[in-house]
């Protein structure tokens, strides 16, 4: 059964800073890997998503990397600004599934002033 | 992208009340949407499976009499929280798969009070 985590569950630092976050799954067998933000009391907003072929997508100060051998995804901001403060999501579609997603549970991201 | 519509954003409703959500997929057909909810610092958890003209196909745990799931057309799928309780307050968030693109596209989704 894949299984989707994400450390840490929390993360402050001063603005300015370059950060990653981490995701983790159990099966290697996905179609795609997505990252998502959701801001407190709102929806979720797709970031990025990289499918099994490829090892990483960007866009502006986001980029995203897979190695699906190992299980891993990253996703690095740079230069943080107080508006990245949110909540990060990352969710694995299995290689089965019908477009189901199995997510982990978020890092809360708070960036300082 | 496409785009998927939740409606309401928010409702706050007593107890033993009844509550309707409604996921519409605004520029694309939909034959599936699927129904998640969140708990507080927890994963989404996927509920249900809804089927356009067919029965919702729930998850294990899921109540069926509970959650009741309506996908009456290829761009409405409805899910009604019946005698709603204070623990069914949560987050649900609808998504809709597009045919011919890799992603699901989801709704801003609703966050449920029972009071």
């Amino acid at each position: 059964k894949q299984e989707v985590t994400q450390i840490p569950a929390a993360l402050s630092v001063p603005e300015g800073e370059n950060l990653v976050l981490n995701c983790s799954f159990t099966d290697s067998a996905i179609y795609n890997l997505q990252w998502f933000r959701q801001d407190p009391g709102k929806g979720l907003t797709s970031l990025l998503l990289i499918q099994s072929s490829q090892r990483e997508q960007t866009s502006g100060r986001l980029n995203a990397s897979l190695d699906k051998s190992s299980g891993r995804s990253t996703l690095y901001i740079a230069a943080s600004q107080p508006g990245d403060s949110a909540t990060y999501l990352c969710a694995v579609r299995p290689r089965d599934s019908n477009y189901q997603l199995i997510w982990g549970a978020g890092t809360k991201l708070i960036i300082k002033p | 992208g496409a785009v998927v519509s939740q409606h309401p954003s928010r409702v706050i409703c007593k107890s033993g009340t009844s509550v309707k959500i409604e996921c519409r997929s605004l520029d694309f057909q939909a034959t599936t949407m699927f129904w998640y909810r969140q708990f507080p610092k927890k994963s989404l958890m996927l509920m249900a499976t809804s089927n356009e003209g067919s029965k919702a196909t729930y998850e294990q745990g899921v109540e069926k009499d509970k959650f009741l799931i309506n996908h009456a057309s290829l761009t409405l799928s409805t899910l009604t929280v019946t005698s709603a309780h204070p623990e069914d307050s949560s987050f649900y968030i609808c998504s809709a798969p597009w045919a011919g693109n890799t992603e699901a596209f989801f709704g801003q989704g609703t966050r449920l009070t029972v009071v």
